[in-house]
């Protein structure tokens, strides 16, 4: 199975700043997926990180909130701009595994916004 | 309508009990069907995968899939007080593609 580290664990942020979260996977990947989870919801996806082109990005969420990095096949970064309470969320990355077509996650990065 | 529709509980349950968790949804092209476990403050955890219908069995987990009544379920035999979690159901076109999720259901088994 797929090994992802995702990075900070957990953060505690002032408003109107900003935080990268960094998602390391074990091996090659061809899409990386972008989750945010909020309190006592279930996880809704954010955008789909393609190696070598732009990131495509869900109804309601946007490239200049949630810029997307995919520099290679074993690793993307999600940005949370000028953050709000309101994004006090926790965020997963997510890929599939080709070869055994299953899907793993990262621990998740807990965010919360002050 | 929602996607995927899961009764989000909460479920409690004594020690051995057998649990049932379910999730209908709507799209006839969902194909792949999963079952994570999520602890508190953690990610989802894998628990099951299946393609198409039938029935998976691991050790003391089964996972149904009834596609022509688009109905999943995920059965825990014996159940733990380390079986204490929310379940999420999801499910996928196709490989590749993004996940569509159930609420999550909580569980709770007590000892």
């Amino acid at each position: 199975s797929a090994v992802i580290s995702q990075k900070p664990s957990r953060d505690i942020c002032q408003r109107g700043t900003s935080l990268t979260i960094q998602c390391q996977v074990d091996s090659q990947v061809t899409m990386m997926f972008w989750y945010r989870q909020q309190p006592g919801q279930s996880l809704t996806l954010i955008a789909t990180a393609n190696q070598g082109s732009e990131a495509t990005y869900e109804s309601g969420f946007v490239i200049d909130k949630f810029p997307i990095s995919r520099p290679n096949l074993t690793f993307s970064t999600l940005t949370v701009s000028n953050m709000s309470p309101e994004d006090s969320s926790i965020y997963l990355c997510s890929v599939w595994e080709q070869l055994n077509t299953e899907a793993f996650f990262g621990q998740g990065t807990r965010l919360t916004v002050v | 309508q929602k996607e995927v529709e899961q009764d989000p509980g909460p479920l409690s349950v004594p020690e051995g009990a057998i649990v049932s968790l379910n999730c209908t949804y709507s799209n006839s092209a969902f194909q792949y069907f999963m079952w994570y476990r999520q602890y508190s403050r953690k990610g989802p955890e894998l628990l099951m995968y299946t393609y198409s219908s039938g029935n998976k069995e691991d050790g003391r987990f089964t996972a149904q899939v009834d596609k022509s009544s688009k109905y999943i379920s995920l059965f825990i035999r014996d159940s733990q007080p380390s079986d204490s979690a929310t379940y999420l159901c999801a499910m996928s076109p196709n490989t590749g593609n993004q996940f569509y999720f159930g609420t999550g259901t909580s569980l709770t088994v007590i000892p």
